[in-house]
């Protein structure tokens, strides 16, 4: 129940597309979903997270899409660039209970 | 944005010595830490929760003995690898969790991790 399944594995998106990365959760307590993006040799760096009293966040060119009834949160990269090019992570805790849940990552690759 | 250092970035280390990992948050104080182990191309694997003044609570299968950690005070804690072995060999990364302010959300703001490698 406290699994985060986040999918695809992997993700080639050409420059200027759209990059989608899909996540789903079990456990109805969580209350914050973040996503963090990491570079190889690096530590992650939050994105952007959302609260379940949304159901879209905004920041630049990273949306988060949140569907509360499905258990279902997903990332949108707009205009893809090759800078983007790193693997991301979904993430969820619960409110008292701040140790956070990852999914399983996605490598995403921007090809020209 | 919020600043969390670690040090050292990268050590190797012979068997059956210890290794000590410094967590740091820069420009705020940070109550609770957290370590986390990766392996390559795996996702993060929450070691223990580190809390300024006590004692750390770690996650079901992970050694207590074996990585010890302590956190004197609300901008630093350390992860030492007690009498490491090759199976150590690993990244670890530390977060620290930035206190909501009224109305907000917790951050969790993750270091550049460590690489252990040892021989």
């Amino acid at each position: 129940q406290q699994q985060v399944k986040q999918s695809p594995q992997s993700l080639i998106v050409q420059k200027g597309g759209i990059s989608i990365i899909n996540c789903a959760y079990e456990n109805t307590a969580f209350d914050y979903f973040p996503w963090y993006q990491q570079f190889p040799g690096k530590g992650p760096a939050l994105l952007i997270a959302i609260r379940p009293d949304v159901s879209e966040k905004k920041e630049g060119r990273f949306t988060i899409s949140f569907n509360k009834s499905a258990k279902q949160f997903s990332l949108h990269i707009m205009d893809s660039q090759p800078g983007d090019s790193a693997t991301y992570f979904c993430a969820a805790s619960m409110l008292g209970n701040e140790k956070l849940t990852f999914g399983t990552g996605t490598r995403l690759t921007i090809i020209p | 944005g919020a600043v969390v250092s670690q040090h050292p970035s990268r050590v190797i280390c012979k068997s059956g010595t210890s290794v000590k990992i410094e967590c740091r948050s820069l420009d705020f104080q940070a109550t609770t830490m957290f370590w986390y182990r990766q392996f390559p191309k795996k996702s993060l694997m929450l070691m223990a929760t580190s809390n300024e003044g006590s004692k750390a609570t770690y996650e079901q299968g992970v050694e207590k003995d074996k990585f010890l950690i302590n956190h004197a005070s609300l901008t630093l804690s350390t992860l030492t690898v007690t009498s490491a072995h090759p199976e150590d060999s690993s990244f670890y990364i530390c977060s620290a969790r930035r206190e909501r302010r009224r109305g907000g959300t917790d951050t969790q703001y993750f270091g550049p991790g460590t690489r252990l490698t040892v021989l």
